[in-house]
């Protein structure tokens, strides 16, 4: 097990672009979530997938962001038109049941760091 | 909706010292989660303690122990002991009994000078 990866670690796109972000889960976590963390700031709520379904989303995901986990394991998180404002670090985090339970904390990846020019 | 507050953005310690991370959050609700998360360095985020709410008792986790006052709304982290690898940013993060999704504070970043 070597916990959540991030995939890439590093992302310098063009304002208008389109950008993918591979997260791939631990193995037997089924729920998954999508953070975003800009500088100075905590991670905020982006998403969260348990199995495949998607059960919540923060408001701060626009109609511009769309995230996808196929078959309940590596999710995807893809932002079109990016935007300045899109620059952050997206964290993927997973667990094995629900957060709040003493033996299924948060796991967070490295995230990946978005930079739109 | 609910908001957490980390009212000091730096601090520093001497190794071997102890020092206590301040956090304070506003919800009205009475059945929730508090989590301290540590992030080093280019490193992961990881859980340093949690709390429920319905608990009296402080939790403890070897150095780390919290204080956490419900009327107040307070929930700070104390480290004793500190160690250079404690360097790193520091989260509070807040969670409703029964939701999933956090809600974090803006960070204290806390250097253990040798």
């Amino acid at each position: 097990d070597t916990g959540v990866s991030q995939d890439p670690r590093h992302k310098i796109t063009k304002r208008g672009q389109n950008v993918t972000f591979r997260c791939d889960p631990i193995s037997e976590h089924n729920r998954l979530y999508w953070y975003r963390q800009t500088l100075g700031q905590g991670p905020e709520f982006l998403t969260y997938f348990q199995n495949e379904a998607q059960l919540e989303k923060s408001r701060l995901l626009s109609n511009r962001f769309s995230a996808e986990r196929p078959k309940g394991s590596f999710s995807t998180l893809e932002i079109q038109r990016t935007e300045q404002g899109d620059s952050a670090m997206y964290l993927c985090a997973s667990s094995l049941t629900q957060p709040s339970s003493y033996n299924s904390p948060l796991h967070f990846g490295n995230g990946t760091r978005l930079t739109v020019t | 909706a609910q908001t957490v507050t980390q009212s000091q953005p730096e601090m520093s310690v001497q190794e071997a010292e102890t020092v206590t991370l301040s956090c304070t959050y506003d919800t009205s609700e009475s059945n929730y989660y508090l989590f301290w998360y540590k992030q080093p360095p280019s490193r992961q985020m990881i859980l340093v303690i949690r709390q429920e709410a319905y608990k009296q008792q402080n939790a403890t986790e070897n150095r780390f122990s919290v204080n956490f006052q419900k009327a107040a709304k307070s929930f700070s982290l104390k480290i004793s002991d500190s160690q250079l690898g404690d360097t790193a940013m520091y989260f509070c993060a807040f969670m409703k009994h029964d939701r999933v999704d956090m809600r974090f504070g803006a960070g204290t970043r806390l250097t253990v000078k040798p």
